[in-house]
Parts: structure tokens; sequence; C-alpha cells
């Protein structure tokens, strides 16, 4: 196996929704990502997660709260979001967090629509 | 932290090669230069990585200047499919090996 699946591929949530973004990858990868792109920009990284723990978080707001329950699976919880939050969520692994001659793999993303 | 610099866009004729520069002056001896692409709407996809040496893969070839400060992706034969944004990234090294992207240059592929 070497995709990275994210589910739902599209949401659509209102301003007072709770939801979740899942990202699974079963590559043997400990390092797993977060990134946001909105439209004709290029991705951002939000979160870095590196062995289950969280290493980086690129200043993102509270209402967005990440988690890494196992090796495997990467998820975005999302509450109170606003409407400039919409955008092409993609999640993204790679061996090692350190190490720096292997390249990441992306999942396809999941579009998030905020009304 | 090492910027790259890419044209906004390019067109290619399909079947033609398609050279896409990149210019990272900045760039530490120890920092891999990739490339991805992106299809519209789709997941950043994987081309090719190098750190000093040319590198050629099933994808692509990619070619490092000797001072390291710019490269190019060739795309041997280019077809439709291959349009797409394509993102030059030099890879941080001293920030965990985090993958920044640019703002990537589009290329167009006309029949």
């Amino acid at each position: 196996d070497t995709e990275v699946t994210q589910t739902p591929k599209h949401l659509v949530m209102g301003m007072t929704n709770k939801k979740s973004l899942k990202c699974e990858q079963h590559m043997g990868h400990r390092a797993m990502y977060w990134y946001k792109q909105k439209a004709k920009k290029p991705p951002e990284l939000m979160f870095v997660y590196s062995y289950e723990k969280l290493s980086i978080n690129e200043s993102v707001p509270s209402r967005f709260s990440p988690e890494c329950p196992n090796s495997s699976l990467l998820n975005l919880h999302l509450h109170a979001l606003q409407p400039e939050d919409s955008a092409l969520y993609l999640c993204a692994s790679s061996q090692d967090l350190r190490e720096a001659n292997y390249g990441y793999t992306f999942g396809s993303g999941t579009r998030l629509t905020v009304v | 932290d090492a910027k790259t610099t890419q044209p906004p866009s390019m067109d290619c004729a399909e079947g033609r090669a398609a050279n896409l520069p990149c210019n990272h002056s900045t760039i530490s001896g120890n920092e891999y230069v990739y490339w991805y692409r992106q299809i519209h709407s789709q997941g950043p996809q994987y081309i090719i990585h190098g750190l000093k040496n040319n590198e050629t893969n099933e994808m692509a070839s990619l070619i490092i200047t000797e001072d390291r400060k710019s490269s190019t992706l060739i795309l041997p034969h280019a077809t439709l499919r291959d349009t797409a944004v394509y993102y030059c990234i030099v890879r941080l090294t001293d920030s965990w090996g985090k993958l920044q992207f640019g703002a990537g240059t589009q290329v167009v592929v006309t029949p």
C-alpha cells in the first residue's frame, strides 16, 4: 500500500458544527502532516506529527485541533470554523521527519466548505 | 530559509520536452531540491529530488548546476496529462525537514 487516504472527499459544515477529517496511511511512515490550500495558492503547512507526537504547530487557530491516535491515523477536528476556512485540506506522510532524502506522499485532500 | 523562484507560467507543445527552471541561490550545502506537481484539485505528486548530482527517473530528469544555485526539471515528452502546477522546493534540513511550497509554475501542454 503506497497511498495516503483522506476522508471525506468533500465536506460542507456550518459555523457551529463540529466535524473531523481523517487521514490514513499504511506505509510505516512515522511523520504525518496537515496542509491547507486556498484556491490558486500553494499548500501551507499547518501541523507536523512525528512518532505520534505533535512536533510543529504553524500558529494555527485553536478551532483546528489535530490528533494522532496511532502511527497510521491522523485526524483534524474542526469546530466553530469561519467561511474563510473553506479550502482543500491535504494530509501527507513521510518516512521520518528528520530524513530529508525521502519525499512526502500526499493524499487527494478534503474539499471543505464552511457556510 | 532557502527560497525558490520559478516563472509563473509556461506553455509546452505535446510530444516536446518541457524544461522548467528554478532558481535557489541561497541554498545550503545539505539541502535537497525537490520537485512536485499538482494536477487541478488533486494532492501534490512527488516527481524527483536531488542534492548535487543530476537525477533521472521514469517521470523526469533533474539537472542541478554545479554551484547548486539553480536547477531544471525536464519532462522528456510532454503529454496533455502533464498539465499541472509544478513546484520546486528546497527541503529545509534545519527545520525538521519541512516541505514549504512556493508559488510554482503553471504548465499547460497544448496539442
